[in-house]
């Protein structure tokens, strides 16, 4: 069945470094890929998303690259902050309007 | 995203009984979403309606049911077949295109205990 797997499950970096977080997706009608951020026992919120027209897209610190070939996208933050830290989930979507999330990234970001 | 509300916050169920969740959005989306989360996990998809008077089972429908009587409104009912209901339930809901998926904004969250 549909599937996205998230990598890694857990993150932790230095404040000023950059962190990376990865998903593959298996649905090759997959066409949407948004990313959310949660922080604990709050509502995801949406950080950035990218269509498959698209290759790369940035938002200030934040970019996501996505790779239809090998069903591959990644979320790059730069200059992380310590306010950065929460739980990270990509998601792949189709025309169907559902959503599959990945496992989720839990990323802290020392001082 | 305050246009999306879930009640009650927190809620308990005893054994054997239904509970019903509440999700109102008066962002006029056509679409809305139900989501189960488990700690640790990602979101897994109950149900979800397109349009009203219309709703599609997700991966996980089993031990549930909604109805989408109103646009506004799409409220799950965790029934006593549901044996492990412990969980942090989500709404969500976005802008319906044919040909393109919208982004969806999520509610804060109803935490669901057995008692």
């Amino acid at each position: 069945g549909e599937n996205v797997e998230q990598h890694p499950s857990t993150l932790s970096v230095q404040e000023g470094d950059s962190a990376v977080i990865k998903c593959t997706y298996s649905d090759s009608a997959s066409n949407y890929f948004p990313w959310y951020k949660q922080e604990l026992g709050k509502r995801p919120q949406l950080i950035i998303d990218i269509r498959s027209n698209v290759g790369e897209k940035k938002d200030q610190r934040i970019a996501v690259t996505l790779n239809k070939t090998a069903k591959h996208f990644s979320l790059h933050i730069t200059e992380t902050q310590p306010e950065d830290s929460a739980v990270y989930f990509c998601a792949a979507g189709n025309q169907g309007g559902k959503l599959i999330f990945g496992q989720g990234t839990e990323l802290s970001v020392k001082p | 995203d305050g246009g999306i509300t879930q009640s009650p916050k927190y809620l308990f169920r005893k054994e054997g009984q239904n509970v019903t969740l509440s999700c109102e959005q008066n962002l006029n989306h056509d679409a809305m979403y139900w989501y189960r989360q488990d700690p640790g996990q990602g979101l897994r998809l109950i149900y979800y309606s397109q349009i009203v008077n219309d709703f599609q089972k997700g991966d996980i429908a089993e031990g549930y049911s909604v109805s989408r009587e109103k646009k506004e409104s799409f409220p799950l009912t965790v029934t006593s077949a549901q044996k492990n209901p412990t969980a942090f339930y989500l709404c969500a809901s976005s802008t319906r295109q044919p040909s393109s998926n919208q982004p969806q904004h999520f509610g804060d969250g109803t935490r669901l205990s057995i008692l």
